[in-house]
């Protein structure tokens, strides 16, 4: 199975100020014939069902803020929100999809400092 | 607009048996895969399996191969999870998903998800 670990477990970022979260996978999630990385990233919020924010590691859902990006290749991603909004306070994750079974990382928890 | 309505969950003694249900619309259904997830109080996410949108071809995660049962209805656009001989480490609560894009099987990226069902395993 790939491990997703991601860092930090949690952290605290200003109104305004940019958010980092990285998540690193066991194995890489780049499928070769596609070149495509299969990363995706979620918001989930208390007592809501997760939102898919990122998909293919840099590919924005449809209706999410540009504040939201993702970067990354390989084994290793990013999720960075610009200037952080207090709607964004949530709980993170990553997820690759590129073999089964799927799995995603233990979670990274946004708070307002 | 892509709803999910989720119903099924409970309580339920160790070694009991529960069904959940995902009623879809807004969508065609039979196109896409579909897959389980849960969450256990205070934990992160956990996939737990997925049908093929003809339902041929399923996957399930180790721990619950031979008690859990996925399936769907594509006449009734619902998808099921049958589950038996739960266990403590089974309560969680428990997310239907919707496949991004249509695929021959399965993509495991989700774009829609159920509300949320609550199961508890607890004598």
């Amino acid at each position: 199975d790939i491990v997703m670990t991601q860092s930090p477990d949690s952290l605290a970022v200003s109104l305004g100020e940019r958010a980092t979260i990285n998540c690193k996978s066991s194995q890489s999630v780049l499928y070769s014939s596609d070149n495509k990385n299969y990363l995706a990233w979620y918001q989930q919020k208390p007592g809501q069902p997760p939102k898919l924010l990122i998909y293919w590691a840099s590919t924005r859902e449809s209706g999410v803020p540009d504040r939201f990006s993702g970067s990354g290749s390989g084994t290793d991603f990013t999720l960075t929100i610009s200037s952080l909004q207090a709607e964004d306070v949530a709980i993170y994750y990553c997820q690759q999809y590129d073999s089964n079974p799927l799995t995603f990382g233990g979670g990274t928890k946004v708070e307002i400092k | 607009e892509v709803l999910l309505l989720q119903s099924g969950g409970g309580l339920v003694q160790p070694g009991g048996s529960l069904r959940l249900s995902c009623a879809a619309s807004g969508f065609t259904f039979s196109n896409y895969a579909m897959s389980w997830v849960r969450q256990a109080p205070g934990k992160g996410l956990e996939w737990v399996s997925v049908i093929s949108g003809s339902g041929h071809s399923i996957y399930y995660i180790d721990s619950v191969k031979g008690r859990f049962t996925i399936s769907r209805d594509n006449s009734k656009n619902t998808l099921y999870l049958q589950m038996n001989g739960l266990r403590d480490d089974d309560t969680a609560v428990y997310y239907c998903a919707k496949d991004h894009e249509v695929t021959r099987e399965w993509q495991l990226l989700f774009d829609y998800w159920g509300q949320g069902t609550l199961v508890a395993v607890s004598s």
